[in-house]
């Protein structure tokens, strides 16, 4: 199995702020993912996190708003820059640790308030 | 419409049976699972059931499958305060990117 943690697990941030949440898994994995929840909402896939080149967003998800890094196997980043009220969620990240169903784990998130 | 969607509350006596319902819409999806989140937890695999399977049961879960509805259920039976949680639903898109429904919260009552 793999065990993910997030940085922080909470934070109230104000508007037109950047936050970066760290992920950090306790084995190397080769695919990292971010997800959003909203509140009410299903949880949507931000991008995939890619070890050595840059992230692969979404459709309606751009760099410029969520840049991440990647900077090894065990460990990304995700920055919601100039963070507005609509940006209050919960952000996941996730792993893929294995070729298997059953090895997507995912971390306990990062509950975001925006004022 | 949604991709994947099921309905945001369950109420449920504790010991009895709990069914959860997802409908979604992508037929050639390959698999579709249950997760569940637990307050202040991160999300678990609950269970999958591939596409050609139309029954799964694990110990108290029993998920059901009608491909021909696009219709997934899961079933915990002897529902107990410990399953109280939020349980998504979700697809494998052929790119195999997981779409996920809004969840079902499941309340029990003592």
């Amino acid at each position: 199995s793999a065990v993910i943690s997030q940085k922080p697990s909470r934070d109230i941030c104000q508007r037109g702020t950047s936050l970066t949440i760290q992920c950090q898994v306790d084995s190397q994995v080769t695919m990292m993912f971010w997800y959003r929840q909203q509140p009410g909402q299903s949880l949507t896939l931000i991008a995939t996190a890619n070890q050595g080149s840059e992230a692969t967003y979404e459709s309606g998800f751009v760099i410029d708003k969520f840049p991440i890094s990647r900077p090894n196997l065990t460990f990304s980043t995700l920055t919601v820059s100039n963070m507005s009220p609509e940006d209050s969620s919960i952000y996941l990240c996730s792993v893929d640790a294995g070729p298997t169903i059953e090895t997507q784990y995912f971390g306990p998130g990062t509950r975001l308030l925006v004022l | 419409g949604e991709d994947v969607e099921q309905s945001l509350f369950l109420s449920v006596r504790e010991g009895d049976s709990s069914v959860i319902n997802c409908t979604y819409t992508d037929s050639s999806s390959t698999y579709l699972y249950w997760y569940k989140q637990e307050p202040g937890a991160g999300l678990q695999l609950l269970t999958y059931i591939f596409s050609n399977m139309d029954m799964k049961q694990d110990q108290r879960l029993t998920v059901l499958l009608n491909k021909k509805d696009k219709h997934l259920s899961l079933r915990i039976a002897d529902t107990q305060t410990g399953d109280s949680a939020i349980y998504f639903c979700a697809e494998s898109k052929r790119d195999d990117k997981i779409i996920f429904g809004k969840g079902t919260r499941l309340h029990i009552l003592p």
